[in-house]
């Protein structure tokens, strides 16, 4: 198994929905990564887990709140989000948890804030 | 303050051309720059190029760094349709165990038949 998957592929929420997003891979990966990404932007990391515990938190709002319960999955838990919060949410996994190798990708849940 | 710059920010070409997207980068302490291809969804990792592997090919992309000019480039030959997609640009310090890339904005690639 060489893949990332994310569930789910679309999300249509108003601002005082909770939601959450997974995230799974089997490769072995010791640190997972979530990113927003907007239209013709590059991707923006939000958060890292490396061996299943936060490493980085890029200054991300609390209605965003990450979880790692274990090291295959990764999900973002969501709690009144803002219409500007709509974006593509990707989610990636590296070898190692201390540096980046290479980073691969799952598709991406695209949201969409009402 | 880190960044990476990529050029042209698009370019449009007929199948069959040969292109060269370009990657500049302004980091403390490079450690690897990464190509991604990103179609409509998730970026596709390409390429990882450092100091010990400044040069690297796969059938029709090719991509060099030069660590004297702070930049890399990606040749694509012959291409074709399917290589329509943006062309992402991504280095990473080397600081420790922070794990974040800079990212370039990317190359939009269009080719036409």
């Amino acid at each position: 198994d060489t893949e990332v998957t994310q569930t789910p592929k679309h999300l249509v929420m108003g601002m005082t929905n909770k939601k959450s997003l997974k995230c799974e891979q089997h490769m072995g990966h010791r640190a997972m990564y979530w990113y927003k990404q907007k239209a013709k932007k590059p991707p923006e990391l939000m958060f890292v887990y490396s061996y299943e515990k936060l490493s980085i938190n890029e200054s991300v709002p609390s209605r965003f709140s990450p979880e790692c319960p274990n090291s295959s999955l990764l999900n973002l838990h969501l709690h009144a989000l803002q219409p500007e919060d709509s974006a593509l949410y990707l989610c990636a996994s590296s070898p190692t948890g201390i540096r980046v190798d290479t980073q691969y990708f799952g598709p991406g849940t695209r949201l969409t804030v009402l | 303050e880190d960044k990476v710059v990529q050029s042209p920010l698009s370019l449009v070409v007929h199948e069959g051309d040969t292109v060269t997207l370009n990657c500049s980068y302004e980091v403390t302490n490079f450690r690897s720059l990464l190509w991604y291809k990103q179609e409509k969804k998730a970026p596709t990792f390409l390429f990882m190029l450092t100091s010990s592997g400044i040069e690297k090919k796969s059938g029709r992309l090719s991509s060099i760094l030069d660590k004297k000019e702070l930049s890399s480039i990606l040749n694509i030959t012959a291409t074709q349709t399917g290589d329509s997609a943006i062309y992402l640009c991504a280095v990473e310090p080397n600081a420790g165990n922070n794990r974040k890339l800079i990212w370039g904005l990317g190359t939009s690639l269009g080719v036409n038949p």
